[in-house]
């Protein structure tokens, strides 16, 4: 298996310019999530899917960030339009099942994202 | 509501020391803890889960209810062990008769150990 996958590994955009992002989950992980890495902040979660339905989306900062899950292999994360300060490292994990018995997640590489 | 604190940001020992990351928690429920390591620009990986009760790496963590703590602990820091280390926390909600869970880490704690 080749874990979470995401792309692009680096992203570097000018203020204004939409943004996507891309995570393939593992197959058969029915649970979907991205996150944010900043300094300042820490991990962030952003948005959270259960098999492709959002479920919680309040971590997403503002109307400007969107994310779609259209199948359970795929799922986009936007910005539009960016800004610098969304500069971070945004990661995708996933999880099989849904309750305390099941396992941690497992995380995608990341996408280093610098706005200027 | 749930929250996850690491007090120390940057942790320093020299090789062979004994290190030890705090990690406190707050949650009204049973909690569900674990240990992430991000060893430089690279994924986060699961080190530890508190149910499994398991030393991985020579690290070990024992969930204390009473202190509301789950600290990590290894006896004899490797140069290896320099890594950001993430407490999180699992909370688990009801959601259209499916019992969901999603994690809560802390800020981290950059460990480095010196030669």
């Amino acid at each position: 298996d080749a874990g979470v996958i995401q792309s692009p590994r680096h992203e570097v955009t000018e203020m204004g310019q939409e943004v996507t992002l891309r995570c393939k989950p593992i197959s058969g992980h029915n649970s979907l999530f991205w996150y944010r890495q900043t300094m300042m902040r820490g991990l962030e979660l952003l948005i959270y899917f259960n098999n492709n339905v959002p479920i919680d989306d309040s971590g997403m900062p503002e109307d400007r960030f969107s994310a779609k899950m259209p199948n359970a292999s795929f799922s986009t994360l936007k910005i539009q339009p960016s800004e610098p300060r969304d500069s971070a490292v945004y990661f995708c994990a996933s999880r099989a099942g849904t309750g305390p018995s099941s396992y941690g997640y497992t995380f995608g590489s990341g996408t280093r994202l610098t706005v200027v | 509501a749930q929250r996850v604190t690491q007090p120390e940001k940057l942790l320093s020992v020299f090789k062979g020391a004994p290190v030890e990351l705090k990690c406190n928690y707050s949650y009204s429920g049973s909690p569900e803890l674990f240990w992430y390591v991000q060893y430089s620009r690279q994924r986060l990986q699961l080190l530890l889960r508190h149910i499994s009760r398991e030393s991985i790496k020579g690290f070990t963590a024992d969930l204390n209810k009473g202190e509301t703590s789950f600290h990590l602990k290894k006896p004899f820091a490797q140069e290896e062990d320099s890594a950001m280390y993430y407490c999180a926390l699992s909370k688990y909600s009801r959601w259209r008769g499916s019992t969901l869970g999603r994690l809560y880490f802390g800020r981290g704690t950059q460990l480095t150990v010196w030669p």
